[in-house]
């Protein structure tokens, strides 16, 4: 298994402003994973995050909204730019286990937008 | 056809009932089917997982039951608890990283 620690666990923001959310992963991986969870619906993956290289995004999704950094093998950032009501949601982390399938997830990022 | 079909939405059973909660796919791909577990607050965790060379696996009161020809899959809770009240989600994947998720079922036991 893997230990994720994700911050913040919530916050309420105003519209306009950019929120970053860090993840923390106790073991070293190839790649993760950043979800949103909009109320009362779904996992929806935003963008693969890559150490050493540009994230890869989903449809739907842009840098340009949700830039990422994965500047060493357990840490990664995903900003929510420009943000609007429509952006409140729980943001997830999650990293594959050293089996290679097991998907496993932070406590996630609860985003509530003024 | 990368979707994940989950019924129900909402289930609500009294304690020792069984609860089962049905996924659908179309993706003849998917070859990893696992089930997760989320509390309030909480990020999801996973289950209980199965692959579709087995028709059922069991770990302790959860069951998969896989049926690869109707391409559908549930997870049953035996003697469900007032702790088991969570939502789940089924998900389903191809060897690569992505999971597709099904909906969710929030699922409440009566005590």
């Amino acid at each position: 298994s893997a230990v994720i620690s994700q911050k913040p666990s919530r916050d309420i923001c105003q519209r306009g402003t950019s929120l970053t959310i860090q993840c923390q992963v106790d073991s070293q991986v190839t790649m993760m994973f950043w979800y949103r969870q909009q109320p009362g619906q779904s996992l929806t993956l935003i963008a693969t995050a890559n150490q050493g290289s540009e994230a890869t995004y989903e449809s739907g999704f842009v840098i340009d909204k949700f830039p990422i950094s994965r500047p060493n093998l357990t840490f990664s950032t995903l900003t929510v730019s420009n943000m609007s009501p429509e952006d409140s949601s729980i943001y997830l982390c999650s990293v594959r286990g050293t089996g290679g399938e097991k998907l496993f997830f932070g406590s996630g990022t609860q985003l509530s937008v003024l | 056809q990368q979707q994940v079909k989950q019924s129900p939405q909402s289930l609500i059973v009294q304690k020792g009932g069984i609860s089962i909660i049905n996924c659908a796919y179309e993706n003849t791909a998917f070859d990893y089917f696992p089930w997760y577990q989320q509390f309030p607050g909480k990020g999801p965790a996973l289950l209980i997982a199965i692959r579709p060379d087995v028709s059922e696996k069991k770990e302790g009161r959860f069951t998969i039951s896989f049926n690869k020809s109707a391409k559908q899959f549930s997870l049953h809770i035996m003697d469900s608890q007032p702790g088991d009240s969570a939502t789940y989600f089924c998900a389903a994947s191809s060897g690569t990283y992505k999971y597709i998720f099904g909906t969710g079922t929030r699922l409440k036991v009566l005590a």
